[in-house]
C-alpha cells in the first residue's frame, strides 16, 4: 500500500533559523497536503499542492510539489516560537488521504 | 473554522463498557471521517461516510463501528472498549470536489 516517509522526526532550532523538511512517497497523487497540529489540538491545513512543481507559499511558509509527483518539502523561513508543533504532510487523490507520521517542531527563544 | 465540533472531548471508561464519539458539523459535507492518533503512528483512518448511510472501512476499522443516518452527525463506537483503543479520535470533513481535509478538536479516550 501507499507510504509516506516524512523527515526527520523531530527538529530543534532557535529562533530566527529556516527550517525545511520534507516527505517521499511510493505512489503518485494528484495533491500534496501540509498540516500543522498544535499540542492539544486537531490538524490545522497550512498549504495545498495539485500539480507537479507547483510552489505556494503562505506567508513565511513555502511548501513544493515535487517534478517526480512522488515528493514534496516545507520550508518555514525565520521561525518563531509559535511556529513549534507537529507538521504532518499529505497525499491524496481519491476519497482517502496518507499521512505521514509528522516532523516535530521545538523551536527554543 | 470548517464548524465541526466532536463531544465528548474528553471521556475515560473501563475495559468491556461501550462508547460513542459524536462528531457534528454544520456546513453539510458529504464526506465525514474517523481517525486515531497514536505516537508513533502518526493519524489511521478508522471509517468514513461518503453520505447518509453510506460508509467503508480505513486501516484500522476492527472493533469499530460507525452510523451517520443525517448528514451532519457521524458516530463512531467501540462496542466494548480495550485499552489498545486509548487514543486521540479526530473527526474530519472533505470538502466537495477537493481532497483537503478540516479537522475537529478530538476526543482523549482513556481506556483503563
Amino acid at each position: 500500500g501507499q507510504q509516506l516517509n516524512q523527515s526527520p522526526q523531530s527538529m530543534f532550532i532557535q529562533e530566527g533559523e529556516d527550517v525545511s523538511m520534507n516527505c517521499t512517497s511510493s505512489s503518485i497523487f494528484n495533491t500534496w497536503l501540509w498540516y500543522k497540529q498544535d499540542p492539544g489540538e486537531g490538524p490545522v491545513l497550512l498549504i495545498a499542492l495539485y500539480k507537479a512543481g507547483e510552489l505556494t507559499s503562505n506567508g513565511r511558509l513555502t511548501a513544493q510539489f515535487g517534478t517526480t509527483r512522488k515528493d514534496s518539502f516545507l520550508n518555514i523561513s525565520a521561525s518563531i516560537p509559535s511556529d513549534v508543533g507537529i507538521y504532518f504532510c499529505a497525499q491524496g487523490g481519491s476519497e482517502k488521504l496518507v499521512f505521514g507520521k509528522g516532523t516535530k517542531l521545538t523551536v527554543n527563544p | 473554522d470548517a464548524g465541526i465540533t466532536q463531544s465528548p472531548r474528553h471521556k475515560v471508561t473501563e475495559t468491556g463498557t461501550p462508547v460513542t464519539l459524536r462528531c457534528h458539523q454544520t456546513e453539510n459535507h458529504r464526506y465525514m471521517y474517523w481517525y486515531r492518533q497514536d505516537p508513533g503512528h502518526g493519524l489511521r483512518l478508522i471509517h468514513y461516510s461518503y453520505g447518509v448511510k453510506d460508509t467503508d472501512k480505513g486501516e484500522v476499522s476492527d472493533g469499530y463501528s460507525v452510523s451517520r443516518s443525517k448528514t451532519e452527525d457521524f458516530l463512531l463506537t467501540l462496542e466494548s472498549a480495550t485499552s489498545s483503543q486509548t487514543s486521540v479520535y479526530f473527526c474530519a470533513i472533505r470538502e466537495a470536489l477537493a481532497d483537503t481535509q478540516y479537522f475537529g478538536p478530538g476526543t482523549r479516550l482513556t481506556v483503563l
